[in-house]
């Protein structure tokens, strides 16, 4: 699976929209970009995945490049409860494989 | 939804005992399953992947015979710490897999917090 680059850390306002980047400049034709975050001391939450269009769902949006070497999450009105380590991955999307999660960004949403 | 539980979600033990972990998917039937091991301040790292009906696939570095694991059906595998040390302490997450098809196959179970004394 390709690597990903996030930011090691972020703030957002609460009720502000927070737009997580990720860099995955070695992906591959077959492999999707997911995020999953994980809140303190709880398993991963599955976010949102995509191929190379933009995706929408009721937790957040995922905008992916053109060339599909980046891509952001937006959670458009983050909460204090979206404080969590957010992970990019990239992956194909078939088979047993499982998750390789990097640092991952912390993303801490400010009163 | 799809629903992984473990159990127990914490466990203290002492030093040279074994600690049994279970994984359940509760509403569907996973064949596979992964686990993961997560210490203060780092990310998950996979330890094995475990398919029900045969053994488990450990990763370089994890020791087999330390961590047993077992698949023996298509909601259940559990995790088997063998004679723990202090340095075996850590974060225990177990994923599950739904057949190929779906979009997020994997699941993950909220974790078992393992100290060992």
């Amino acid at each position: 699976d390709a690597k990903t680059t996030q930011p090691t850390s972020m703030d957002c306002a609460e009720g502000r929209a927070a737009n997580l980047p990720c860099n995955h400049s070695t992906i591959s034709g077959n492999e999707y970009v997911y995020w999953y975050r994980q809140i303190h001391s709880q398993g991963p939450q599955y976010i949102i995945h995509g191929l190379k269009n933009n995706e929408t769902n009721e937790m957040a949006s995922l905008i992916i490049t053109e060339d599909r070497k980046s891509s952001t999450l937006i959670l458009p009105h983050a909460t204090l409860r979206d404080t969590a380590v957010y992970y990019c991955i990239v992956r194909v999307e078939a088979g047993a494989n499982n998750l390789f999660f990097g640092t991952g960004t912390r993303l801490t949403v400010i009163p | 939804g799809a629903v992984v539980s473990q159990h127990p979600s914490r466990v203290i033990c002492k030093s040279g005992t074994s600690v049994k972990i279970e994984c359940r998917s509760l509403d569907f039937q996973a064949t596979t399953m992964f686990w993961y091991r997560q210490f203060p301040k780092q990310s998950l790292m996979l330890m094995a992947t475990s398919n029900e009906g045969s053994k488990a696939t450990y990763e370089q570095g994890v020791e087999k015979d330390k961590f047993l694991i077992n698949h023996a059906s298509l909601t259940l595998s559990t995790l088997t710490v063998t004679s723990a040390h202090p340095e075996d302490s850590s974060f225990y997450i177990c994923s599950a897999q739904k057949p190929a098809g779906t979009p997020y196959e994997q699941y993950f179970g909220p974790g078992t917090r393992l100290t060992v004394t």
